[in-house]
């Protein structure tokens, strides 16, 4: 079945740093959606792209849709410790988690 | 999100029970899903419902059953037949013409 591919699981950065989290699929994509699970919480979502190459910003945060709709990214500039958490992607019409990339930023 | 209640928050199970998790929603969305979460394997699909009395297995849907006799309520059953069932589970709700997945709170389920 349809795989999604997350790296790395693990991120640990200075609070200023910036984080970027890759979504990897073997497969053509319909689309892809983000979430982000705090610690202690549950998914939120964030975001869905749809079109080839599609690039969407929320304030720091930059997810782009890669032309062949077979990886997607997350991009946070500068980090801050409100952006601990796990970021999962989630792809295709029955929406295939990807394992997820677990945040931690130190102060 | 608070259009979604999941309960208990944590339930312990006992060797060959069976145990259920209660998933109610109050924002009239067709579809329901039970996920199951292990620490760093983000989400695997168990059931997934997109009508009443309807209901489909996900990827790991072995040991597990579900009902969907109402729109509001897709209770998930863990039976004795799942050994390894230490997890965190999260019911999420979509509704019709919406693409994005709302969880619930979720329910950490043990083993005694």
């Amino acid at each position: 079945g349809q795989q999604v591919m997350q790296i790395p699981q693990y991120q640990h950065v200075q609070e200023g740093e910036d984080f970027t989290t890759y979504c990897n699929s073997s497969t053509t994509l319909s689309n892809i959606q983000w979430y982000k699970q705090r610690p202690g919480g549950h998914p939120v979502f964030l975001i869905q792209l749809v079109k080839s190459g599609e690039v969407k910003k929320q304030k720091r945060l930059t997810f782009q849709f890669g032309e062949a709709k077979k990886n997607s990214s997350l991009h946070i500039t500068a980090t801050q410790t409100t952006d601990v958490g796990t970021y999962f992607c989630a792809a295709g019409g029955k929406l295939i988690f990807g394992q997820g990339t677990e945040l931690s930023v130190k102060p | 999100d608070g259009g979604i209640t999941q309960s208990p928050k944590y339930l312990f199970r006992k060797e060959g029970q069976n145990v259920t998790l209660s998933c109610e929603q109050n924002l009239n969305h067709d579809a329901m899903y039970w996920y199951r979460q292990d620490p760093g394997q983000g989400l695997r699909l168990i059931y997934y419902s997109q009508i009443v009395n309807d209901f489909q297995k996900g990827d790991i849907a072995e040991g597990y059953s579900v009902s969907r006799e109402k729109k509001e309520s897709f209770p998930l059953t863990v039976t004795s037949a799942q050994k390894n069932p230490t997890a965190f589970y999260l019911c999420a709700t979509k509704g019709q013409g919406d693409e994005k997945l709302f969880f619930g709170s979720g329910t950490q389920l043990s083993v005694l």
